[in-house]
């Protein structure tokens, strides 16, 4: 099956700027998860949809990040404006059923300069 | 608040030896574990999980070991290869269905 696809792979921008994320799921996965990579950090989840509903958004900064599923398939996160603290690796990761592992893409590395 | 951790951030071995992995979790409720590896550039790839009715569970050269008394996850390779230098993280669920990543440990195997 195809893999979790993430575009683009690498973004730099400059604080204050916005910038676009875009994940399409394995087809047919309900559950898709945005999660944020710090270097040298574990992955720590964003937000989580459950087809295109939202079923945990506790840790995202909802003051500059912003993220849609639409239709239930594809997913875009957004951020505006961007800090120096948002330079990280953007993981998309969707799953069949949210009680098992994940699939993650293999991510978009922004620097915010 | 409840968190993944591990007890070491780096791990060489020789190729061709095992290797042990090891992670302590905190919340006791975690019902569900999984080990992802993760090389540079890529995101992270499922290796193997647990559930917590389990202490044991083998896969292909990898070994999961599960210590609810002590709260404690490793993750066992045996004959280790080149490729199997990468960052190693162990994550747990709350029964939440958000898993939860620790830091990682850094395996480097040495040819």
């Amino acid at each position: 099956e195809a893999g979790v696809a993430q575009s683009p792979r690498y973004k730099i921008i400059e604080k204050r700027q916005s910038v676009a994320f875009w994940c399409n799921p394995i087809s047919g996965h309900a559950t898709l998860y945005w999660y944020q990579q710090i270097l040298g950090q574990g992955p720590k989840l964003l937000i989580q949809f459950q087809n295109n509903g939202v079923v945990d958004d506790s840790q995202l900064p909802k003051d500059r990040f912003s993220a849609e599923r639409l239709k239930g398939v594809d997913s875009t996160l957004k951020i505006q404006p961007a800090k120096l603290e948002d330079s990280a690796v953007y993981l998309c990761a969707s799953s069949l059923d949210s009680y098992y592992g994940y699939t993650f893409g293999s991510g978009t590395r922004l620097t915010v300069v | 608040g409840e968190s993944v951790g591990l007890h070491l951030p780096t791990l060489s071995v020789q190729e061709g030896d095992n290797s042990i992995i090891n992670c302590a979790y905190s919340n006791s409720a975690s019902d569900y574990f999984i080990w992802y590896k993760q090389e540079s550039g890529k995101g992270p790839q499922f290796i193997i999980d647990i559930r917590s009715n389990m202490d044991k569970r083998q896969g292909q050269r990898v070994t999961v070991l599960l210590n609810k008394t002590v709260k404690h996850l490793s993750l066992q390779i045996a004959a280790t290869q080149p490729g199997d230098s990468a960052v190693y993280f162990c994550a747990e669920n709350f029964g939440n269905e958000k898993l939860t990543f620790g830091t990682g440990t850094r395996l480097t195997i040495i040819p």
